[in-house]
């Protein structure tokens, strides 16, 4: 049974760098594409981006600036790093297992429960 | 980016009565859209898939139609169980985006 689990500090700083991780267990990291999600409170959901394990990524023009996905496969984790935040960025962020669709983009197949970042100083 | 609309933000119904909710995208997406059920403090689950296609265990009062830029979402006899938000995504292009949501009470 696959099981994503998103850890990280709750409360960053404003101007500091968020840094999550994400830990696959029951499936290899190997493969498919490694995805973040997140919704600020009260609010709807926005796909930050994904790290596909061949090496490609792919990023919300939106953020794309400030985000990096990246991949441990040691460790069966993928993390997000997104600098210069702002209290605009306090959300739940979720991480997903995506797979390819029939568009050729990603469809989502497993999500982690979510984790509250609150950017304030 | 695919702008997605989706209508109304909330509405509320009664055990038994058929909800419809709606989703537009901003140019033609076929027929690659989700729709996904969120309840609190949880992660969004995936109903409905293709427009139209069912996720295997979820039940057959819940349904979805549409292609191109117009689609809707139907739980033809909503339970308590059915309350949470609702939203639409679409996978037809990068990036990935997602329609406001709809919250659904259930009387």
């Amino acid at each position: 049974q696959v099981q994503l689990q998103e850890s990280g500090p709750g409360l960053v700083k404003p101007s500091e760098t968020l840094s999550l991780t994400c830990t696959v267990s029951g499936a290899s990291i190997s493969g498919h594409y490694w995805n973040w999600i997140r919704q600020p409170p009260g609010k709807g959901l926005e796909w930050i981006g994904y790290f596909y394990y061949g090496g490609s990524s792919d990023y919300n023009p939106s953020l794309k600036s400030r985000v990096t996905i990246s991949v441990d496969t040691s460790k069966n984790q993928f993390s997000l790093k997104l600098t210069s935040v702002t209290a605009a960025d306090t959300a739940v962020f979720y991480c997903a297992r995506g797979r390819t669709a029939p568009s050729g983009t990603v469809e989502f197949d497993q999500w982690g429960q979510g984790t509250l970042v609150t950017v304030s100083s | 980016d695919i702008q997605m609309t989706q209508s109304p933000s909330s509405l509320s119904a009664s055990v038994g009565d058929r909800v419809t909710i709606t989703c537009q995208a901003s140019q033609d997406i076929s027929n690659y859209l989700n729709w996904y059920q969120q309840k609190p403090g949880k992660a969004p689950k995936r109903l409905i898939y293709d427009a139209s296609k069912l996720e295997p265990g979820v039940p057959s009062r819940f349904s979805g139609s549409g292609s191109g830029t117009d689609f809707s979402f139907t739980i033809s006899s909503p339970q308590p169980e059915d309350i949470g938000t609702y939203y639409c995504q679409q996978y037809d292009d990068f990036p990935l985006t997602f329609g406001g949501g709809t919250k659904v009470e259930i009387k």
